[in-house]
């Protein structure tokens, strides 16, 4: 079965520094997402992407988030300066499209965030 | 803004036995994607069952079936014959015909053996 594929699945960094996630998305799909998830808390939507641009965005992805479909396959999202609170676990999800909109999406395995 | 309460933070239910999990949403919307996600302790997030608003038929897969009440805005998940490996973190999702897919907070469920 297709699977999102997400790098690394953990991940360290020190507060301020840049740090980028990767997603590969299913071949076929044409959305992309990003979640996070504080640990012990919900599952919070950041950010939704079609056609190479933000379709839409949370108040939570502010200056310092961005995302990017590089080449084609991958879909990353960037922190330009970590804060400790961004510490979580972020998942990247695609979806069919809008006619397959009751299908959910399908979730990566997700990348644990550790910022010291 | 759609809303997705679920009011049982944690459950408890012997294996072998059937156990509820509750959910409602708040929408103004008409059409629209109900889901339940299980997140086991690797913290995937995987799908466990869908229902579209507009099916009055509750949706089944397999030990899984949920309780979809429109008018009540419920959509209580049911799981028969519990097996230790369904234990997990399950939320209970809503999606319009727009992007995004909205969370409760999840329900912790314990099997115990």
């Amino acid at each position: 079965e297709p699977e999102v594929t997400q790098t690394p699945s953990h991940q360290v960094t020190q507060m301020g520094q840049e740090v980028i996630l990767r997603c590969v998305p299913i071949s076929n799909h044409l959305y992309f997402y990003w979640y996070r998830q504080i640990l012990g808390q919900k599952v919070e939507f950041l950010v939704s992407f079609y056609n190479n641009e933000i379709s839409e965005k949370s108040e939570i992805f502010d200056d310092q988030f961005s995302v990017e479909r590089p080449d084609g396959s991958n879909f990353t999202l960037k922190i330009r300066s970590t804060k400790l609170e961004d510490s979580a676990m972020y998942f990247c999800a695609s979806g069919i499209g809008t006619g397959g909109v009751g299908y959910g999406y399908t979730f990566g395995s997700g990348t644990r965030l550790t910022v010291v | 803004a759609q809303t997705v309460t679920q009011s049982q933070p944690e459950m408890s239910v012997q294996e072998a036995e059937t156990v509820t999990l509750s959910c409602t949403y708040d929408t103004s919307e008409s059409d629209y994607y109900l889901f339940w996600y299980k997140q086991p302790p690797s913290r995937q997030m995987i799908l466990v069952i869908r229902q579209e608003a507009y099916k009055q038929q509750n949706a089944t897969e397999n030990r899984f079936s949920v309780n979809f009440q429109k008018a009540a805005k419920s959509f209580s998940l049911k799981i028969s014959d519990s097996q230790l490996g369904d234990a997990a973190m399950y939320f209970c999702a809503y999606r319009s015909a727009g992007d995004k897919i909205i969370f409760g907070k999840g329900t912790r469920l314990h099997i115990l053996p």
